[in-house]
């Protein structure tokens, strides 16, 4: 497709279990980005990715959260022992360069739901 | 750390009407600031920005002033129209940084014929 792809788009589990997302980003793009959004909330930086590595991972909450992209394209955020607070939509952004023009294309998000 | 301030919405306006959404900024040295819109069922696009003190960002009818010396950078509109409800967030970038957008809490804009 032509834009940022994420699945799923929705998601319920259960506390305690483990989740992945994935993001497909814009062909040819090699900056990569999650940011998470709580209800009611602005997105909030996650990690970002230049190529295959984490080049800012700060925003990660704490260590059960964890986000791959092993070949420079799709990303995997991974989400360990989750609780009822990790509940949001977890956003993907991709962009040509790092830095750049500063534009980032946004998924529609993975809305992901604990319970 | 940087902070970015925006009124709290639902803003209700008729078509026509004149479009002011407020926002302000705390940052170390001079952030580039940006707009993003999300219309209903979409992504978060980028609608305008602006990269140095006193430099207007502009699209789509759409305008913002990056005024440093009251750190603000306020999304105005002369005469909206319904296809323009969406939530509107505001943005900063520290100087050179354009990873780590800082995001406002978004602001609903809801146009009514």
């Amino acid at each position: 497709g032509a834009g940022v792809s994420q699945t799923p788009s929705n998601k319920v589990t259960e506390k305690g279990k483990y989740v992945e997302l994935r993001c497909d980003p814009i062909s040819g793009h090699t900056a990569l980005y999650w940011y998470r959004q709580s209800l009611g909330q602005g997105p909030e930086f996650l990690i970002y990715f230049q190529g295959t590595g984490a080049a800012d991972d700060s925003g990660l909450p704490n260590d059960r959260f964890f986000a791959v992209r092993p070949e420079g394209s799709v990303s995997t955020l991974k989400i360990q022992r989750t609780e009822r607070g990790d509940s949001a939509v977890y956003l993907c952004a991709s962009s040509l360069l790092a830095g750049g023009t500063g534009e980032l294309f946004f998924g529609e998000g993975s809305r992901l739901t604990v319970l | 750390g940087d902070s970015v301030t925006q009124m709290e919405g639902p803003v209700t306006l008729s078509e026509e009407a004149f479009l002011t959404i407020n926002c302000t900024y705390t940052a170390t040295g001079y952030p580039s600031l940006f707009w993003y819109v999300q219309y209903p069922g979409e992504g978060l696009q980028l609608l305008l920005k602006a990269t140095k003190a006193d430099d207007k960002g502009s699209n789509k009818g759409f305008e913002a002033t990056y005024r440093k010396e009251t750190t603000s950078f306020h999304l105005e509109k002369g005469s909206v129209q319904v296809s323009d409800s969406a939530v509107y967030f505001c943005a900063l970038s520290p100087r050179g940084g354009f990873q780590k957008l800082v995001f406002g809490t978004g602001t609903r804009l809801l146009v009514s014929p």
